[in-house]
């Protein structure tokens, strides 16, 4: 089915580890979105995209770095994990700004 | 700047009892409105939108209509089922913007 698909489903880190999320898209969309979801704080926006090659900082940046080499993928990648980042992450992606979004199903990690 | 105010939950009703949760905005531009829902253990998916004053969105049963006048995208469905309960989230994007902003989200919650 098309649609945006993030992998992996879960994971458990330990704290000072790496890894990139993985988020791709076979609709053509331009613009692809990193979101995370915290209990009682609904959705923060990490990073976004425009375009292939392009990322922009979002509302809670840090610890957080991106990448947009290929226009169908959007990486995300912690550097050393801290148990603040303990979230659920969604992708999004929209062929426009006003088409509203479509939402991978989510990561759940989990840093100890 | 550009906001969304939701009514706080939880929502807790009983199955075909008539629902409404509360959406009001405030904008700097001309936004589109949409809503979004989310089932548990899953993604966010559009669930109807409305890009200029007095559309009416509406799909599954659910409508929202946006009112200028009163800066508000309230949600309705006359009859709700068990399968209903979700977590619900309302959303604009200003035109010529980048990115969505969501409400906190309201979690109803809909008993047989």
């Amino acid at each position: 089915n098309a649609g945006v698909t993030q992998t992996p489903k879960f994971r458990v880190l330990k704290t000072g580890q790496s890894m990139t999320l993985l988020c791709a898209q076979d609709m053509n969309h331009e613009y692809m979105y990193w979101y995370r979801q915290d209990p009682g704080m609904g959705l923060r926006l990490i990073h976004y995209s425009v375009g292939e090659g392009t990322t922009a900082k979002g509302e809670v940046p840090d610890g957080y770095n991106v990448s947009r080499l290929k226009k169908q993928n959007f990486l995300l990648g912690l550097e050393s994990a801290a148990p603040s980042q303990t979230s659920v992450y969604f992708c999004a992606s929209s062929p426009t700004q006003r088409y509203g979004y479509t939402f991978g199903s989510g990561t759940r990690l989990t840093v100890v | 700047g550009d906001s969304v105010t939701q009514m706080e939950g939880p929502v807790t009703l009983s199955e075909e009892a008539f629902l409404t949760i509360n959406c009001t905005y405030t904008a700097t531009g001309y936004p589109s409105l949409f809503w979004y829902v989310q089932y548990p253990g899953e993604g966010l998916q559009l669930l109807l939108k409305a890009t200029k004053a007095d559309d009416k969105g509406s799909n599954k049963g659910f409508e929202a209509t946006y009112r200028k006048e009163t800066t508000s995208f309230h949600l309705e469905k006359g009859s709700v089922q068990v399968s209903d309960s979700a977590v619900y989230f309302c959303a604009l994007i200003i035109q010529g913007a980048q990115k969505l902003v969501f409400g906190q989200g309201t979690r109803l919650t809909i008993n047989p």
